[in-house]
C-alpha cells in the first residue's frame, strides 16, 4: 500500500563511513526527488530524476551520489560521512506537471557520530 | 529568484482558536501553490493546493486562497484541534524552474487543550 517507501528509517553511523538510503515508489510517477531537512526543519532539494535522467542537481557535495536504476527507484549514496550530514532525508515522487504536488516518503533520520 | 516566505513560529494556540499562517511568494511566472503539513515524526503530506489566481484550496477545515495581487497564499482554519499540532510548509512549483517544489521555512504550530 505504501506509496513512497524509504529504507532505513533510522541510520546511525560513524564519521568517514559510506552509507546508502533506498527509495521506491509504486505510484507510476515519472520523477523522483531527494530533499534534506535540517534540525530547524528547513527543506532543501538535493536531486531530481525524471525517467532515470538527472534533471536537478543542486549544490551538493560530490560525496552525495544519487542512482536511479529505473523510474520507480532512486537511491542516495553518501561517501565519507561528516557530522554535518546529520539530518532527515526525504524521498518524494511526482509527475512532471506544475499542477501536481509531490508525494513524500516518511524520511530517513541519519545521525553521524 | 523564486522563493516562499512564511511567518516564523512557533505559534501556540488554544483549542478552538482561529489559526492564520501567512505565506507570500516571489516568482517569475505563474506558480502553483501548496500547503504541506508534517506531523511529529512523519513525512510531509499535501494539505491543499491552488493552481491559478483566485483559486481556493481547502481540506480538513483548512483554507487558502491564491492572491496574485498580493502574491500571497495564507493558510487559515477557523477552529483548531490538538491534532492540528504540526509543522506547516508553504511551497510553490513553477514550470520555468524545472517544476521544482520550493518550500518556505516552515511554521511550527502547537495547539493546547
Amino acid at each position: 500500500d505504501t506509496a513512497v517507501s524509504q529504507t532505513p528509517k533510522y541510520l546511525v553511523t560513524q564519521m568517514g563511513n559510506d552509507k546508502s538510503i533506498k527509495c521506491e515508489q509504486n505510484l507510476g510517477h515519472d520523477t523522483m526527488y531527494w530533499y534534506k531537512q535540517d534540525s530547524k526543519k528547513f527543506l532543501k532539494i538535493m536531486f531530481s530524476y525524471n525517467n532515470k535522467e538527472l534533471i536537478i542537481n543542486e549544490t551538493v557535495p560530490n560525496r552525495f551520489s544519487p542512482k536511479s536504476p529505473d523510474k520507480a527507484h532512486l537511491n542516495l549514496h553518501i561517501n565519507s560521512l561528516e557530522l554535518g550530514d546529520s539530518a532527515v532525508y526525504f524521498c518524494a515522487s511526482s509527475q512532471v506537471d506544475r499542477y501536481v504536488g509531490y508525494t513524500f516518503g516518511s524520511g530517513t533520520r541519519l545521525t553521524v557520530v | 529568484g523564486n522563493s516562499v516566505t512564511q511567518m516564523e513560529g512557533p505559534v501556540t494556540l488554544s483549542e478552538e482558536a482561529f489559526l492564520t499562517i501567512n505565506c507570500t511568494y516571489t516568482a517569475t511566472g505563474y506558480p502553483s501553490l501548496f500547503w504541506y503539513v508534517q506531523y511529529p515524526g512523519e513525512g510531509l503530506q499535501l494539505l491543499l493546493k491552488a493552481t491559478k489566481a483566485d483559486d481556493k484550496g481547502s481540506n480538513k477545515g483548512f483554507e487558502a486562497t491564491y492572491r496574485k495581487e498580493t502574491t500571497s497564499f495564507h493558510l487559515e482554519k477557523g477552529s483548531v484541534q490538538v491534532s492540528d499540532s504540526a509543522v506547516y510548509f508553504c511551497a510553490l512549483r513553477l514550470r520555468s524552474n524545472d517544476y521544482k517544489l520550493s518550500f518556505g521555512a516552515g511554521t511550527t504550530v502547537t495547539v493546547r487543550a
